[in-house]
């Protein structure tokens, strides 16, 4: 069935570093995908997505990258600032088909000043 | 504010008793969605409504709930006879038909049943 795994459920960064967040999904229907960040309390925030078409996407200090080869997202994010400190989760969808996001568990990650 | 909406924010209840939670999206998106939230977890998706049609429900959505968007603007999600596994954040979403795909989350409902 469809499903979103994280490799990792922490990590941790120093100041100024860049974070690595990975993803892997199993259902090769998925055409759509999106990084969100939760901070403690709240809802998900949109950070990037990415469609299938798409092997890398790039916005303010984030890049996402996809290998449909190997079922795997990742979310780099630059310069990783106390800010960043948040849950990451990462979300498939198949466009056109149940309009429902399938999430991974998440990933914390601490950045240490 | 222009974002997703939803109230209470916070909502503890005696086991047995009924509970409803309001959803009022961004104003120009006709797509609505309730997800659920346990510790720990990812948001697991529960129902979704185009306009006032609800097109979809998981099986996570026993009979006890139910949801609604009478006028295809705020929607209401109603959990009967409450039980201790209820306890949960309640997150809605919204997104437009058109254009970007994103959904946009509110800020949650965490429901605490005693």
């Amino acid at each position: 069935g469809e499903s979103v795994g994280l490799h990792l459920p922490t990590l941790s960064v120093q100041e100024g570093d860049n974070s690595i967040i990975n993803c892997a999904y199993s259902n090769s229907a998925s055409d759509y995908f999106i990084w969100y960040k939760q901070e403690s309390g709240k809802g998900p925030q949109f950070i990037i997505d990415i469609r299938s078409n798409m092997d890398k996407r790039q916005g303010q200090r984030v890049t996402v990258l996809l290998n449909k080869t190997v079922k795997h997202l990742s979310l780099q994010i630059a310069a990783t600032q106390p800010g960043d400190s948040a849950v990451y989760f990462c979300a498939e969808n198949i466009q056109g088909g149940s309009e429902k996001l399938v999430f991974g568990k998440g990933t914390k990650l601490t950045v240490n000043p | 504010d222009t974002g997703v909406s939803q109230d209470p924010r916070h909502k503890i209840t005696k086991r047995g008793q009924n509970v409803t939670f309001r959803c009022d999206p961004i104003s120009e998106h006709n797509r609505l969605y309730w997800y659920r939230q346990t510790l720990g977890q990812g948001p697991e998706f529960l129902t979704y409504f185009q306009n006032e049609a609800q097109l979809e429900k998981s099986r996570l959505l026993s009979d006890r709930f139910s949801a609604e968007r009478p006028k295809g603007s705020f929607s209401t999600l109603e959990i009967q006879r409450t039980e201790q596994g209820d306890s949960a954040m309640y997150l809605c979403a919204s997104s437009p038909t058109t254009g970007r795909a994103e959904q946009f989350f509110g800020p949650g409902t965490r429901l605490t049943v005693l």
